[in-house]
Protein backbone atom coordinates (compact mmCIF):
# COMPACT_ATOMS: atom_id res chain seq x y z
CA UNK A 1 0.00 0.00 0.00
CA UNK A 2 1.16 3.32 -0.60
CA UNK A 3 1.89 5.40 1.90
CA UNK A 4 1.57 9.41 1.64
CA UNK A 5 2.76 11.25 -0.86
CA UNK A 6 4.15 14.86 -0.91
CA UNK A 7 5.81 16.78 -2.98
CA UNK A 8 8.43 18.76 -3.85
CA UNK A 9 10.41 17.30 -1.26
CA UNK A 10 12.45 20.96 -0.64
CA UNK A 11 11.67 24.34 -1.93
CA UNK A 12 14.09 26.96 -1.75
CA UNK A 13 12.50 30.60 -2.49
CA UNK A 14 13.17 34.19 -1.62
CA UNK A 15 11.08 36.04 0.58
CA UNK A 16 8.05 37.55 -0.72
CA UNK A 17 7.45 34.90 -3.37
CA UNK A 18 4.55 32.67 -3.27
CA UNK A 19 4.78 28.62 -2.84
CA UNK A 20 2.95 25.39 -2.73
CA UNK A 21 3.01 22.30 -1.54
CA UNK A 22 1.52 19.18 -2.82
CA UNK A 23 -0.48 15.76 -0.85
CA UNK A 24 -1.78 12.56 -1.89
CA UNK A 25 -2.94 10.51 1.03
CA UNK A 26 -3.90 7.15 1.60
CA UNK A 27 -6.24 5.89 -0.48
CA UNK A 28 -9.42 5.38 1.84
CA UNK A 29 -8.72 8.10 4.26
CA UNK A 30 -11.06 10.84 4.74
CA UNK A 31 -9.57 12.71 7.08
CA UNK A 32 -6.40 14.99 5.89
CA UNK A 33 -3.45 17.11 8.07
CA UNK A 34 -1.19 19.60 7.34
CA UNK A 35 1.45 20.64 10.04
CA UNK A 36 4.15 22.76 10.09
CA UNK A 37 7.80 21.33 11.72
CA UNK A 38 9.97 24.12 12.92
CA UNK A 39 13.61 22.58 14.05
CA UNK A 40 13.58 20.85 17.29
CA UNK A 41 10.11 21.06 17.89
CA UNK A 42 7.19 18.76 17.55
CA UNK A 43 4.55 19.45 14.58
CA UNK A 44 2.36 22.39 14.67
CA UNK A 45 -1.09 21.35 13.33
CA UNK A 46 -2.14 24.26 10.48
CA UNK A 47 -5.25 22.46 9.04
CA UNK A 48 -7.35 19.15 9.34
CA UNK A 49 -9.73 18.09 6.72
CA UNK A 50 -12.51 15.75 6.65
CA UNK A 51 -13.05 14.74 2.86
CA UNK A 52 -13.13 18.33 1.32
CA UNK A 53 -14.34 20.28 4.31
CA UNK A 54 -11.89 22.20 6.68
CA UNK A 55 -13.28 21.19 10.04
CA UNK A 56 -10.26 23.38 11.97
CA UNK A 57 -8.22 25.76 10.59
CA UNK A 58 -7.63 27.68 13.52
CA UNK A 59 -4.05 27.79 13.47
CA UNK A 60 -3.43 28.51 9.98
CA UNK A 61 -1.97 32.39 9.66
CA UNK A 62 -4.85 33.30 6.91
CA UNK A 63 -3.46 36.61 5.83
CA UNK A 64 -0.80 34.55 3.80
CA UNK A 65 -1.67 30.70 4.36
CA UNK A 66 -4.29 28.88 1.99
CA UNK A 67 -5.06 25.37 1.78
CA UNK A 68 -7.86 23.43 -0.59
CA UNK A 69 -8.82 19.72 -1.15
CA UNK A 70 -10.87 19.97 -3.82
CA UNK A 71 -12.69 16.26 -4.58
CA UNK A 72 -12.10 15.38 -1.06
CA UNK A 73 -8.44 13.72 -2.19
CA UNK A 74 -5.15 15.54 -2.57
CA UNK A 75 -4.65 18.55 -1.16
CA UNK A 76 -2.74 21.47 -1.97
CA UNK A 77 -1.32 24.10 0.26
CA UNK A 78 -0.11 27.51 -0.34
CA UNK A 79 2.06 30.37 1.12
CA UNK A 80 1.55 33.89 -0.57
CA UNK A 81 4.18 35.64 0.22
CA UNK A 82 6.64 34.11 1.86
CA UNK A 83 8.37 35.53 4.58
CA UNK A 84 11.76 34.27 6.23
CA UNK A 85 9.95 32.62 9.74
CA UNK A 86 7.96 30.49 7.29
CA UNK A 87 11.19 28.12 6.80
CA UNK A 88 10.04 24.95 8.46
CA UNK A 89 9.30 21.03 7.24
CA UNK A 90 5.45 21.15 6.37
CA UNK A 91 3.78 17.77 6.72
CA UNK A 92 1.18 16.08 5.63
CA UNK A 93 -0.44 13.38 7.35
CA UNK A 94 -4.02 11.20 6.55
CA UNK A 95 -6.01 8.92 8.65
CA UNK A 96 -9.33 6.74 8.85
CA UNK A 97 -12.02 8.75 10.90
CA UNK A 98 -10.67 8.76 14.69
CA UNK A 99 -7.48 6.95 13.36
CA UNK A 100 -3.97 6.49 13.75
CA UNK A 101 -1.93 9.48 11.50
CA UNK A 102 0.28 8.56 8.96
CA UNK A 103 3.16 11.15 7.75
CA UNK A 104 4.29 12.01 4.58
CA UNK A 105 8.26 12.95 3.73
CA UNK A 106 7.48 16.72 4.23
CA UNK A 107 8.47 19.32 2.54
CA UNK A 108 11.55 21.60 3.59
CA UNK A 109 10.96 25.04 2.87
CA UNK A 110 13.83 27.55 3.14
CA UNK A 111 13.07 31.35 2.37
CA UNK A 112 15.60 33.53 2.13
CA UNK B 1 -4.50 23.39 28.09
CA UNK B 2 -2.49 20.06 27.91
CA UNK B 3 0.94 20.51 27.55
CA UNK B 4 3.45 17.58 26.03
CA UNK B 5 7.14 17.09 27.75
CA UNK B 6 9.90 15.12 26.94
CA UNK B 7 13.37 14.51 28.71
CA UNK B 8 16.07 14.24 28.03
CA UNK B 9 16.10 16.08 24.82
CA UNK B 10 19.06 14.37 23.87
CA UNK B 11 20.87 11.03 24.86
CA UNK B 12 23.59 9.18 23.53
CA UNK B 13 24.38 5.47 24.54
CA UNK B 14 26.47 2.50 23.50
CA UNK B 15 25.37 0.06 21.32
CA UNK B 16 23.65 -3.38 22.81
CA UNK B 17 22.08 -1.30 26.27
CA UNK B 18 18.71 -1.07 27.28
CA UNK B 19 17.10 2.65 27.50
CA UNK B 20 14.17 4.23 28.70
CA UNK B 21 12.86 7.91 26.75
CA UNK B 22 10.23 9.79 28.66
CA UNK B 23 6.70 11.62 28.11
CA UNK B 24 4.87 13.98 30.31
CA UNK B 25 1.76 15.30 30.04
CA UNK B 26 -0.37 17.39 32.13
CA UNK B 27 -4.50 16.46 31.38
CA UNK B 28 -5.10 12.87 32.18
CA UNK B 29 -8.38 13.79 29.53
CA UNK B 30 -6.46 11.42 26.30
CA UNK B 31 -7.95 9.14 23.89
CA UNK B 32 -4.81 7.66 22.63
CA UNK B 33 -0.68 8.69 23.37
CA UNK B 34 1.11 7.96 20.20
CA UNK B 35 4.90 7.24 19.82
CA UNK B 36 6.65 8.20 16.90
CA UNK B 37 10.72 8.19 14.87
CA UNK B 38 11.97 10.70 12.29
CA UNK B 39 14.88 10.07 10.67
CA UNK B 40 16.79 13.69 9.61
CA UNK B 41 14.98 15.20 6.73
CA UNK B 42 12.19 12.74 6.56
CA UNK B 43 8.75 12.49 7.79
CA UNK B 44 7.02 10.81 11.29
CA UNK B 45 6.62 7.14 11.41
CA UNK B 46 4.44 5.97 14.24
CA UNK B 47 6.02 3.32 16.53
CA UNK B 48 3.41 2.92 18.37
CA UNK B 49 -0.37 3.87 19.91
CA UNK B 50 -1.58 3.63 23.06
CA UNK B 51 -5.37 3.63 23.60
CA UNK B 52 -6.17 5.55 27.21
CA UNK B 53 -7.78 2.22 28.46
CA UNK B 54 -4.67 0.42 27.48
CA UNK B 55 -1.30 0.24 29.74
CA UNK B 56 1.37 -0.89 27.42
CA UNK B 57 2.10 -1.67 23.35
CA UNK B 58 5.14 -4.15 22.29
CA UNK B 59 6.41 -4.24 18.85
CA UNK B 60 9.47 -5.91 18.52
CA UNK B 61 12.09 -4.43 20.41
CA UNK B 62 10.09 -1.64 21.08
CA UNK B 63 7.65 -1.43 24.63
CA UNK B 64 5.57 1.83 25.56
CA UNK B 65 3.37 1.81 28.56
CA UNK B 66 1.12 4.36 29.88
CA UNK B 67 0.23 5.91 33.20
CA UNK B 68 -2.32 8.61 32.66
CA UNK B 69 -3.28 9.33 36.59
CA UNK B 70 0.47 10.12 36.69
CA UNK B 71 0.77 11.80 33.19
CA UNK B 72 3.25 9.68 31.95
CA UNK B 73 4.72 7.25 28.89
CA UNK B 74 7.90 5.65 28.74
CA UNK B 75 9.08 4.13 25.66
CA UNK B 76 11.30 1.14 26.60
CA UNK B 77 14.31 0.43 23.99
CA UNK B 78 15.81 -3.08 24.17
CA UNK B 79 19.27 -3.95 22.99
CA UNK B 80 19.81 -1.10 21.23
CA UNK B 81 21.58 -0.60 17.58
CA UNK B 82 22.82 2.11 15.96
CA UNK B 83 20.33 2.01 13.50
CA UNK B 84 17.85 3.00 16.62
CA UNK B 85 19.52 6.66 16.43
CA UNK B 86 16.86 9.00 15.56
CA UNK B 87 14.45 12.03 17.26
CA UNK B 88 11.67 10.18 19.27
CA UNK B 89 8.45 12.02 19.40
CA UNK B 90 5.50 11.76 21.34
CA UNK B 91 2.06 12.98 20.94
CA UNK B 92 -1.37 13.07 22.73
CA UNK B 93 -4.59 13.15 21.57
CA UNK B 94 -7.08 14.80 23.80
CA UNK B 95 -10.06 13.31 24.51
CA UNK B 96 -12.19 16.56 23.40
CA UNK B 97 -10.92 16.75 19.95
CA UNK B 98 -8.49 15.56 17.07
CA UNK B 99 -5.56 17.52 17.41
CA UNK B 100 -2.56 15.93 19.00
CA UNK B 101 0.05 17.49 21.07
CA UNK B 102 3.60 16.68 20.20
CA UNK B 103 6.85 16.98 22.56
CA UNK B 104 9.71 18.35 21.15
CA UNK B 105 11.24 14.80 20.90
CA UNK B 106 14.13 12.66 21.85
CA UNK B 107 17.47 12.95 19.79
CA UNK B 108 18.89 9.21 20.53
CA UNK B 109 22.40 8.39 19.36
CA UNK B 110 23.55 4.70 19.95
CA UNK B 111 27.29 4.64 19.62
CA UNK B 112 28.46 1.35 17.71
Amino acid sequence: EAGVVQSPRYKIIEKKQPVAFWCNPISGHNTLYWYRQNLGQGPELLIRYENEEAVDDSQLPKDRFSAERLKGVDSTLKIQPAELGDSAVYLCASSLPSGEQYFGPGTRLTVT
Amino acid sequence: KQEVTQIPAALSVPEGENLVLNCSFTDSAIYNLQWFRQDPGKGLTSLLLIQSSQREQTSGRLNASLDKSSGRSTLYIAASQPGDSATYLCAVRPSSNYQLIWGAGTKLIIKP
